[in-house]
């Protein structure tokens, strides 16, 4: 299975911060690579699929880059709505395997 | 606009079967995507347990392959998950999801979300 690392585990900013995650694949996924947002007592939501594509509707300040084996979720400028878990997915290969994931607090 | 509700028992005994539905609204079962489970243990990440496509062969988590059944009832327009001999760490919550795909073989990106279940196994 393909491995996937995120850190930090949590972290707390402020409101118009720039915010930086990092997801590490444990072998090379080229561009397979989602980010999700998931919310407390919230289904997950697609944020950013094939590394860098915005899924549709989802603020531009949202942005996602990186290929191979290390990839970035960012957040331009932090709003108070974005407090949630954050997680990064590969599609590569099966089984589908997920990061452990990265709390946003504020 | 495509909708998918989770419906099931919420409580299921130690060594039995966990039985889900997720009934697929605004878009057909039979489409190109695939239809996945992914659950969430308390207090952990995310697990892709497995999916199925109307026209292959379903995909499981090879970690959970020997207990799970996930099929598709196109009469009905949904997609249900079995999960056999259960046991204390299958307590989680169940979500159902859309697999978008664009390389057929399986899901390119999970973009719409059932509501979720909370599924507590215990006697």
């Amino acid at each position: 299975d393909i491995q996937m690392t995120q850190s930090p585990s949590s972290l707390s900013a402020s409101v118009g911060d720039r915010v930086t995650i990092t997801c590490q694949a444990s072998q090379d996924i080229s561009k397979y690579l989602n980010w999700y947002q998931h919310k407390t007592g919230r289904a997950p939501k697609l944020l950013i699929f094939d590394a860098s594509n915005l899924e549709t509707g989802v603020p531009s300040r949202f942005s996602g880059g990186g290929s191979g084996t290390l990839f970035t979720l960012t957040i331009s400028s932090l709003q108070a709505e974005d407090i949630a878990t954050y997680y990064c997915q590969q599609h590569d290969r099966l089984p589908l395997t997920f990061g452990g994931g990265t709390k946003v607090e504020i | 606009q495509v909708q998918l509700q989770q419906s099931g028992p919420g409580l299921v005994k130690p060594s039995g079967t966990l039985s889900l539905t997720c009934g697929v609204s605004g878009e057909s079962v039979r489409s190109s995507n695939w239809w996945g489970w992914v659950r969430q243990p308390p207090g952990k990440g995310l697990q892709w347990i497995g999916e199925v496509h109307h026209s292959d062969s379903p995909n499981y988590n090879p970690s959970l392959k020997s207990r799970v059944t996930i099929s598709i009832d196109m009469s009905r327009n949904q997609v249900s998950l079995r999960l056999s001999s259960v046991t204390a760490a299958d307590t989680a919550v169940y979500y159902c999801a859309r697999g978008w795909t664009y390389s057929g073989s399986y899901s390119d990106a999970f973009d719409i979300w059932g509501q979720g279940a909370v599924v507590t196994v215990s006697s």
